[in-house]
Order: structure tokens, then sequence, then C-alpha cells
């Protein structure tokens, strides 16, 4: 988890609201994932990104939108939260799209 | 389209023997292959990944892999399980021509005392 950092941790919300998760990372790696977690389904890729404002959609877009304005930083927003939308979403860094990939802490999103 | 496979959701070792995880692939060009490992409320750690080379790939915490292109597989395997390996194992692969890693639906690992 060295290097990537996300905010908050855990977080409970109702239906309907807005929710941003923010990565932060100190490696200067060029790309970054959300991804979220779900019992048998493994890691879900939601967006991507391969530099500053350079975003792109992954297997799970719907209902999700991302912006990276500096290197380090990518948000990660739920713009009317969702119960399907209950997991846990995992950031990830990699300095090449081939490169391995390196994962943050993670963050528990409940959706009322 | 690339896609993993990991055929048991569960895998039940004794402390000291040997442990295999099985991991079957697809892809349409060359496979880059990686494994991670997830303790409870963690993130994904690295463990080891193939991209060329010797098809015997050695990684953390003793554990290795072997890469069979014939059968497109990525077994992980170690040699004497220990309790604190007990964690969700993920495989999971891109090829040369993707866009993105496609992960597998994970392994959990029970290593008995």
């Amino acid at each position: 988890d060295a290097g990537i950092t996300q905010s908050p941790r855990h977080k409970v919300t109702e239906t309907g609201t807005p929710v941003t998760l923010r990565c932060h990372q100190t490696e200067n790696h060029r790309y970054m994932y959300w991804y979220r977690q779900d019992p048998g389904h493994g890691l879900r890729l939601i967006h991507y990104s391969y530099g500053v404002k350079d975003t792109d959609k992954g297997e799970v877009s719907d209902g999700y939108s991302v912006s990276r304005s500096k290197t380090e930083d990518f948000l990660l927003t739920l713009e009317s939260a969702t119960s399907s939308q209950t997991s846990v979403y995992f950031c990830a860094i990699s300095r090449t799209n081939t490169d391995t990939q390196y994962f943050g802490p993670g963050t528990r999103l409940t959706v009322l | 389209a690339q896609s993993v496979a990991q055929p048991e959701d569960q895998v039940n070792v004794a402390e000291g023997n040997p442990l295999t995880v099985k991991c079957t692939y697809s892809v349409s060009g060359n496979p880059y292959l990686f494994w991670y490992v997830q303790y409870p409320n963690r993130g994904l750690q690295f463990l080891l990944k193939y991209i060329t080379g010797d098809n015997l790939v050695k990684g953390s915490y003793g554990f290795e892999a072997e890469f069979n292109k014939s059968q497109t597989s990525f077994h992980l395997k170690k040699p004497s399980a220990l309790v604190s390996d007990s964690a969700l194992y993920f495989c999971a692969v891109r090829d040369t021509g993707g866009q993105n890693f496609v992960f597998g639906p994970g392994t959990r690992l029970s290593v008995l005392p």
C-alpha cells in the first residue's frame, strides 16, 4: 500500500446522494485505475487514466465518472449513488499499461 | 477478448504440505500474467508476474508459478504451506494488444494447522 492512499476508507451514504472517492499517489506513476470488488466477481475495472486529464471507461463504468487534474490525484464520483454501488473500491497505479499494478488499501462504500 | 478462470473457489491444505492455486486464461496475443494476494481488509499485494522468458517464475514469500502456453495455464505453487498464507488469491492477465488487466474471481486459500 506504500505510496497510495485512498479517502475516505469507509463511507455510508443514502441512495441518490453524490459521493466522491479520492486516490492519491506519491510514486509519480502515469497510469491510475479504479476497480470495484464484489464477491464472486473479482475486481472489475470502472475507469482508468493514462495521464492528466486523459481518462477512459472500463468494464463497469455506468453510473461513475472520474477526473484527474494532476498526476497524483484520481477522483471517482458517483453522481447519484444506488444500492448496487455498495462495494469495496480499490485504486491502483502503474508506470505503463503493461507494468505491474499496485493497489491502495480500499474504500468500503455502503449505499442504503 | 481476454478472460481468466480460477476453477476453485476454495482450496484447503495442511500446513507443511505443497499448495497449488489454479489459473487458466484466454487472450488473443501473448499474455502478461500476474498473481496477487489479498489479506482481510487490505488491498491486493503483488506476488509475481510472467512477461517472457523462463516458464517458472519465482516471487515473494516463497511462491512460484509455472507458465504453460499449451494448456494456457499459470498455476501458483508453494512447496510448503504456512498458516499465514491463508488469504484470497487473484490471477490477472492482459495481452500485448489489450487495454487493461482482467482479474479472475479469486480463490480462497485456507492452510490448516
